[in-house]
């Protein structure tokens, strides 16, 4: 049962436009959610991150929007660079101690 | 280099055999969790070691069994082998209990040939 889904396994976006990766969940008691960025042959690298307390997350040209309500939330690189081209994993937790990932979304930014 | 060290990096090995992937803790680290990465599947918990003791279970087959040593490092135990346990292994390690933001190591691929 994939309680953290991305559905779309690849984005391709042109350089200096803007990047959305989407990820929805399932479980309503999660209460923080992170995104991962994976490299090939490296291990997956914290990002940023949100509480559920918030709706919005800003850290440079990374921005993470939360919607409960729609147990939505969404990342948003802007300008999008070449070297953002990896792939991206949502997570979220609850107040147990291990993380639900979903299955990762494939950037290319084309310069 | 994130300071989790994973090795082997690659491992190819028969069904029906047994190998063990270790791990490294960044330095301070108290929690150790593994994770399994099957080909188009996202990062499925298996379980977590925190100062040597299990912490918490996931989707961890009964073939499959870990511990956490004195000297923090971390060992995953994979027995009978079967062809759909190729996959990637990471490990992961965090000071406390929380995971806000833990890192990573580089993984460990194995193949089951």
């Amino acid at each position: 049962d994939q309680q953290v889904k991305q559905n779309s396994p690849s984005l391709s976006v042109q350089e200096g436009r803007i990047s959305i990766l989407n990820c929805d969940y399932t479980n309503s008691m999660f209460d923080y959610f992170l995104w991962y960025k994976k490299y090939p042959a490296e291990g997956p690298t914290f990002l940023i991150s949100i509480s559920s307390i918030k709706d919005k997350n800003e850290d440079g040209r990374f921005t993470v929007f939360l919607n409960k309500s729609a147990k939505h939330l969404s990342l948003h690189i802007v300008p999008s660079q070449p070297g953002d081209s990896a792939v991206y994993f949502c997570a979220a937790l609850t107040g147990a101690n291990n993380l639900f990932f979903g299955t990762g979304t494939r950037l290319t930014v084309i310069p | 280099d994130s300071g989790v060290t994973q090795t082997p990096k690659h491992l190819i090995t028969a069904t029906g055999q047994r190998v063990t992937l270790r791990c490294s803790p960044r330095s301070g680290d108290l929690s150790v969790y593994w994770y399994q990465q099957s080909l188009d599947q996202g990062l499925q918990f298996l379980i977590q070691y925190y100062n040597g003791e299990e912490r918490a279970k996931g989707n961890i087959l009964e073939r499959f069994s870990a511990q956490q040593f004195p000297d923090l490092h971390s060992e995953l135990n994979l027995s009978s082998l079967e062809l759909g346990d190729s996959a990637l292994y990471f490990c992961a390690s965090s000071v406390g209990t929380a995971n806000y933001g833990y890192t990573f190591g580089s993984g460990t691929r194995l193949t089951v040939v």
